[in-house]
């Protein structure tokens, strides 16, 4: 079974431009969820997508942040357009039920 | 409000000694508890979790955590440490406004180096 995956595993984009990272979750895992890491600190929640409906958005920092999840199955994260702070690891993590949530290796962004 | 805290930017020990990692948490109400593991290159993995019972829980890779609630603290632990053991480690909470979903508070994590 393969595990979450996540692309690219690393970008590096100029301040302004625009980013579009995408998770690919494990197959039937209805639920999604976006984290990031920012400058060695705490895993932050972003939000959380229960097939293709927003369960919660709380954590997304701004507007500047697009979530989709399309049909339920993969989902993008689009920053536009990138500012310096946003510098971080994105992880994605998708959960069947009540499980577990099984974790994807990441998508480090540096905006320069 | 809800936190994690994990008291040690780094941890390190001899190969062969048992280790600590320690977590101390605040939410209302009984935690779901969990520690994570990242190693280099690598995602987030599952070590264990605490959801009720006993309160000394084994995961993967030789791992235990003891849930104490009237310290409020979930310490990693392992009686003998590898130098395999060497990675960055997370304690985590499950928020409890999230409903029964997986919506997850992190510590800023643990680097854990394991010397020959």
């Amino acid at each position: 079974e393969a595990g979450v995956t996540q692309f690219p595993s690393h970008s590096v984009i100029e301040k302004g431009q625009t980013v579009t990272l995408r998770c690919d979750p494990i197959s039937g895992h209805d639920n999604l969820y976006w984290y990031r890491r920012v400058m060695g600190k705490e895993i932050k929640f972003l939000l959380h997508f229960v097939k293709e409906s927003k369960q919660d958005e709380s954590g997304m920092p701004n507007n500047r942040f697009l979530a989709e999840r399309t049909g339920g199955t993969y989902s993008t994260l689009k920053v536009q357009p990138a500012e310096l702070e946003d510098s971080g690891v994105y992880f994605c993590a998708s959960q069947k039920g009540v499980g577990e949530a099984f974790f994807g290796q990441g998508t480090r962004l540096t905006v320069v | 409000a809800q936190s994690v805290a994990q008291p040690e930017d780094q941890v390190n020990v001899a190969e062969g000694n048992p280790l600590t990692v320690k977590c101390t948490y605040s939410v209302s109400g009984n935690p779901y508890l969990f520690w994570y593991v990242q190693y280099p290159n690598r995602g987030l993995q599952f070590l264990l979790k605490y959801i009720t019972g006993d309160n000394l829980v084994k995961g993967s890779y030789g791992f235990e955590a003891e849930f104490n609630k009237s310290q409020t603290s979930f310490h990693l632990k392992k009686p003998s440490a590898l130098v395999s053991d060497s990675a960055l480690y997370f304690c985590a909470v499950r928020d409890m406004r999230s409903g029964g979903y997986n919506k997850l508070i992190f510590g800023a994590g643990t680097r854990l180096a394991v010397h020959p």
